[in-house]
């Protein structure tokens, strides 16, 4: 069966730090991979989302960036952090779009 | 940029009672509809995805059925318990030129049931 992990699950970051959020999924190949972002009293924000290896694409250009070294790892990074990336970061995989998205367990990450 | 509405934003029902809500999408390139149901202090987990005009789902006291050609889905819950307590999120999948798939979520519909 197919897992996602995702870690950390909580991150106290100061303002000005780098930032790297790792996810990997297991039991599947050629997984469509998904960071996603819940601010404070916001809905489910997409961030990046890969369909192969390299292959990135971006809807939130700011300050950060996701990476896609192998098909499985999906990795959320920034150079220096601002108060507003403070939120609940969500990875997740489907195998199509006529699936349903599977979740990883979340990062709560606070800038200070 | 996508649009997908939800609404109400919020909704107090009374244990019992049954309700309802909206999703919104744009009825043009459609090739699904997702629902999910998300807990506080958990992870979204999905309830239905579909993809045919005139689609119906059902999960136990939970169906959905979905109008494709006016950009709309609605969500019921039947006999309302506190554990039907949830953000309930729909989600519109787009294609790009490239064969890129992403995922849009609308904002969500906050429930509470009142015992």
């Amino acid at each position: 069966s197919q897992t996602i992990h995702q870690w950390p699950a909580t991150l106290v970051q100061p303002v000005g730090s780098p930032l790297s959020l790792e996810c990997t999924v297991e039991g599947t190949s050629n997984p469509n991979l998904y960071w996603y972002r819940q601010a404070a009293g916001r809905g489910l924000q997409l961030l990046f989302y890969s369909v192969g290896i390299g292959q990135i694409s971006s809807e939130v250009p700011q300050n950060l960036s996701a990476s896609r070294p192998q098909d499985r790892q999906f990795i959320l990074s920034s150079k220096k952090l601002l108060l507003s990336d403070s939120g609940f970061y969500l990875c997740a995989w489907s195998p199509s779009y006529n699936s349903p998205l599977h979740f990883g367990n979340g990062t709560r990450l606070t800038v200070t | 940029i996508l649009n997908v509405e939800q609404s109400p934003q919020s909704l107090h029902v009374q244990e019992g009672d049954s309700t309802n809500f909206t999703c919104s999408f744009p009825s043009s390139n459609f090739y699904a509809l997702h629902w999910y149901r998300w807990e506080t202090a958990k992870s979204p987990e999905a309830l239905f995805v579909m993809t045919l005009n005139g689609d119906e789902k059902k999960k136990g006291r939970i169906s959905a059925t979905l109008n494709t050609k006016e950009g709309y889905s609605y969500l019921y819950i039947k006999g309302s318990q506190p554990e039907d307590s949830a953000t309930y999120l729909c989600a519109f999948p787009s294609i790009s030129n490239f064969g890129n798939e992403k995922l849009t979520f609308g904002t969500g519909t906050r429930l509470t049931i009142i015992p």
